[in-house]
């Protein structure tokens, strides 16, 4: 069965900053990963999605890549600013699934004015 | 303004009363979830939809019902509520089959619905 794990669980750093935030996943059988956005109150955004045969996906300051074989996807947030704040989740399609997404937990942003 | 919409937003019941949180879709998309967020767990799903009429378990159904009268609505209903079915609830829907062999397309995700069963 495809986990999702999502490290760390929170992060708080300065405006300006440049971040990193981390996805494994256990099962290489992916078709694509999202990566989405989730502010309080509010449903979920999607940010990025990587297709299985790509290894990065790119949208203004934020970069998404994908590794398979090592079982991981990053999300890069240039230059942080406080509206970045939010939960970010990573979820994965499985090939040949009739599922929809497999979701991490989450990591929980704070960008500090 | 194409969308998700969720109803109630905010409900606390008491266990064993029966309720209904209603999705609905303006965007004729074929395939509709419900998922359920509890703290540290992420997303799971309950319950999915691939078209009218065709619903099928997801990872933590028990306890829930759907059905999938209309393309439009995908209701989950909580026939006996207890307490471990607090939590936030999302309904997602998509025009194809996020993850599958035939789809990359998004989901668009309604704004949740916190339910409290005291």
């Amino acid at each position: 069965k495809q986990e999702v794990t999502q490290i760390p669980a929170a992060l708080s750093v300065p405006e300006g900053e440049n971040l990193v935030l981390n996805c494994s996943f256990t099962d290489s059988a992916i078709y694509n990963l999202q990566w989405f956005r989730q502010d309080p109150g509010k449903g979920l955004t999607s940010l990025l999605l990587i297709q299985s045969s790509q290894r990065e996906q790119t949208s203004g300051r934020l970069n998404a890549s994908l590794d398979k074989s090592s079982g991981r996807s990053t999300l890069y947030i240039a230059a942080s600013q406080p509206g970045d704040s939010a939960t970010y989740l990573c979820a994965v399609g499985l090939s040949g699934s009739a599922r929809q997404l497999t979701f991490g937990s989450g990591t929980q942003l704070t960008v500090l004015p | 303004e194409a969308q998700v919409t969720q109803n109630p937003r905010y409900l606390i019941t008491v266990t064993g009363k029966k309720l209904t949180v209603t999705c609905s879709q303006n965007m004729n998309h074929e395939y509709m979830s419900w998922y359920r967020q509890d703290p540290g767990l992420g997303l799971r799903q309950i319950y999915y939809s691939m078209n009218v009429e065709v619903t099928d378990k997801g990872d933590v159904p028990e306890g829930y019902k759907v059905s999938r009268k209309e393309k439009r609505n995908f209701p989950l209903i909580l026939e006996s509520p207890s307490p471990n079915q607090t939590s936030l609830y999302f309904c997602a829907s998509s025009s194809r089959q996020v993850g599958g062999a035939t789809g990359a397309n998004v989901l668009t995700f309604g704004a949740g619905s916190r339910l409290t069963v005291l």
